[in-house]
């Protein structure tokens, strides 16, 4: 089963700044197709925010950007605003679909 | 408009079993995977398992295999996660989602990625 690793575990920035969160796969992935990454804010349920490595989903800013393949993922926030302060999961789909465990930024 | 609304929540006693219902509508429930997904309190997402509405045919997370039952009802679009034998450690927000799929023309692909979730079921288990 693979393992995916988000660094940081945490991130501290202001809004405007950019934000690039990390995802690595414990070994190379079939397709880029499977990776996708979701935005958690409490209380709240997950929202899809990239399929497919690199597609935004529907209604997603296009501050917020997916790149990588193999073992390597990113989620790049261009610009943060004051709504993008939340929790942000990589997962890869499959007959076992697993998720990293996350990387909170929050305002410094 | 799409959505999967889910049963309310629960409490139960260690070595009870507990069952989660996932209504869908707004789309034909045959047509996309319903994946299960639960978070422990302040913990991060972890994957349970998923079904295929069309064939019943269940996929589950090792850690689960034995524990979990996952079936459908297409007659009434409704999924159903049963977890067996609870255990303190089971206590989380239990949440259903739909995998998305991009159609154009007569072809419809899967995103591999889940484009619609529950509200979540809290499933609380404590003596």
């Amino acid at each position: 089963e693979i393992v995916l690793t988000q660094s940081p575990g945490s991130l501290s920035l202001s809004p405007g700044e950019r934000a690039t969160l990390s995802c690595r796969a414990s070994q190379s992935v079939a397709s880029s197709t499977y990776l996708a990454w979701y935005q958690q804010k409490p209380g709240q349920t997950p929202r899809l925010l990239i399929y497919g490595a690199s597609n935004r989903a529907t209604g997603i800013p296009d501050r917020f950007s997916g790149s990588g393949s193999g073992t390597d993922f990113t989620l790049t926030i261009s610009r943060l605003e004051p709504e993008d302060f939340a929790l942000y999961y990589c997962q890869l789909y499959g007959r076992a679909t697993v998720f990293g465990p996350g990387t909170k930024v929050d305002i410094k | 408009q799409v959505h999967l609304v889910q049963s309310g929540a629960e409490v139960k006693k260690p070595g009870a079993s507990v069952r989660v219902s996932c209504e869908a509508s707004g789309y034909t429930f045959t047509d996309h995977f319903l994946h299960w997904v639960r978070q422990a309190p302040g913990q991060g997402l972890e994957w349970v398992g998923r079904i295929n509405p069309t064939t019943g045919s269940p996929d589950f997370a090792e850690k689960f295999q034995g524990r979990v039952t996952l079936t459908s009802d297409t007659s009434i679009s409704t999924a159903y996660m049963e977890l067996s034998t609870l255990r303190s450690d089971d206590t989380a927000t239990y949440y259903c989602a739909r995998v998305g799929r991009l159609c154009s023309s007569n072809t419809c692909v899967s995103t591999y990625a889940f484009d619609v979730w529950g509200q979540g079921t809290v499933v609380t288990v404590s003596s």
